[in-house]
């Protein structure tokens, strides 16, 4: 698969904050997915996204799809603690199989 | 609607045996998945299908095997287990196209956490 590098790898959030990660690719993909996962869980899709530059929200969870298509982000607004978790990105090109980046790992900020 | 599970959850394996993990959906989803995730490297597929009676090799298939006698069924088989293949092992599903409703999103199970020894 084509590798989707992903960052922040990790993050320290405080109760109300914004925060933001992004993934990016060497290749063009026609869809963008962002995936959350709690311990112990599988990965819980949390936003699609099918156009360049589509902006698409979730709640306080905000992705776009990057205009070159080769980078996507997602924000997360006044954060809260059932934040925390993996967050994954995910990409497809011309096929159905996705490609995931490495994940950023949330944390609460003691 | 249970949506992908994954049985079992757990399993300690020793060195040679072998197993087989069993996946099921219920959203009539034409393609199946298994993953492998390892400590900071995402998800790698192993094999995939795309098809009742199809399979096909992912990334990281060396060791596995996999069949779909039916629809809903995604078997995941290691013949001769090794330490290397202590990692947890997700199932996804999803629609073939756009035109089916959520098209290539895909929907993962609970995992099944696997340690060779």
């Amino acid at each position: 698969g084509q590798q989707l590098n992903q960052s922040p790898q990790s993050m320290f959030i405080q109760e109300g904050e914004d925060v933001s990660m992004n993934c990016t690719s060497s290749s063009i993909f026609n869809t963008w997915l962002w995936y959350k996962q709690d311990p112990g869980e599988g990965p819980v899709l949390l936003i699609a996204l099918y156009k360049a530059g589509e902006l698409t929200s979730n709640g306080r969870l905000t992705a776009q799809f990057g205009i070159t298509r080769k980078d996507s982000f997602l924000n997360i607004s006044a954060s809260i603690p059932s934040d925390v978790g993996i967050y994954f990105c995910a990409g497809r090109s011309y096929d159905y199989k996705l490609s995931f980046g490495a994940g950023t790992t949330v944390t609460v900020r003691a | 609607n249970a949506g992908v599970t994954q049985t079992p959850k757990f399993r300690v394996l020793k060195t040679g045996q072998s197993m087989t993990l069993l996946c099921a959906q219920d959203m009539n989803h034409e393609y199946m998945y298994w993953y492998r995730q390892d400590p900071g490297m995402g998800l790698r597929l192993i094999h995939y299908s795309v098809g009742e009676g199809t399979t096909a090799k992912g990334e990281v298939p060396d060791g596995y095997n996999v069949s779909r006698l039916k629809k809903q069924n995604f078997l995941l088989g290691l013949e001769s287990a090794a330490p290397s293949q202590t990692s947890v092992y997700f199932c996804a599903s999803s629609y073939s196209s756009r035109s089916s409703g959520s098209s290539y999103e895909q929907y993962f199970g609970p995992g099944t956490r696997l340690t060779v020894t």
